[in-house]
């Protein structure tokens, strides 16, 4: 079946720091793939997506390019903030149904 | 614009009690899910539906029962709550009508049984 899997956190950074986090995906056909964020206290919201290999998506100055070749969908931001804390979930979507990564912690210190 | 509204957001019961969650959506939305959230485990799928009138098991259903009552709300039972189903619970829904929908999430509802 379909799967993913993302680097374990926590992942602290102080800011302005280039940020990584590596994201692996397991799945038949053409998934679309995800990036969701979660803040203290709410339910998921979406970051970023890409619908097909090669494709990049971005947002809020974050970026992850759907690689078919490596099963990949990296999340990278170049400078990050306080603001950025939070956790980071990768996701794909196959049919029906989203599949989502144990999520990434990230801390970012002023 | 309230989205996907959960009822309640907390909820204690003790082992072998009965609950609902109830979760509703105003956009419109032809598929819906129920999510459970555990530390270091992500989110994983419990119920699904894909439409109005269908539903699907996803990862963990046992334990766990859904009636889609109409297109848009979405219930989830525990019939008889055991302490492993001490998690935050999520529902969302999509439009489901082509590939690379978002998923639109609720707020949550932490439920512990003790």
């Amino acid at each position: 079946g379909n799967s993913v899997t993302q680097m374990e956190g926590p992942v602290t950074l102080s800011e302005e720091a280039f940020l990584t986090i590596n994201c692996t995906y397991t799945a038949t056909g053409y998934p679309s793939l995800f990036w969701y964020v979660q803040y203290p206290g709410e339910g998921l919201q979406l970051l970023l997506k890409a619908t097909k290999a090669d494709d990049k998506g971005s947002n809020k100055g974050f970026e992850a390019t759907y690689r078919k070749e490596t099963t990949s969908f990296h999340l990278e931001k170049g400078s990050v903030q306080v603001s950025d804390s939070a956790v980071y979930f990768c996701a794909l979507t196959g049919g029906f149904k989203t599949i989502f990564g144990a999520g990434t912690r990230l801390f970012v210190k002023a | 614009n309230a989205g996907v509204t959960q009822t309640p957001k907390f909820q204690v019961l003790k082992t072998g009690q009965s609950m609902t969650l109830q979760c509703a959506q105003d956009m419109n939305h032809n598929s819906m899910y129920w999510y459970r959230q555990d530390p270091g485990m992500g989110l994983r799928l419990i119920y699904y539906s894909a439409s109005e009138g269908t539903t699907d098991k996803g990862e963990v259903p046992n334990g766990y029962n859904v009636s889609r009552l109409n297109k848009r709300e979405f219930s989830l039972r525990l019939e008889s709550a055991a302490p492993s189903q001490t998690s935050v619970y999520f529902c969302a829904s999509t439009g489901g009508g082509s590939p690379g929908e978002k998923l639109f999430f609720g707020s949550g509802t932490q439920l512990s049984v003790l």
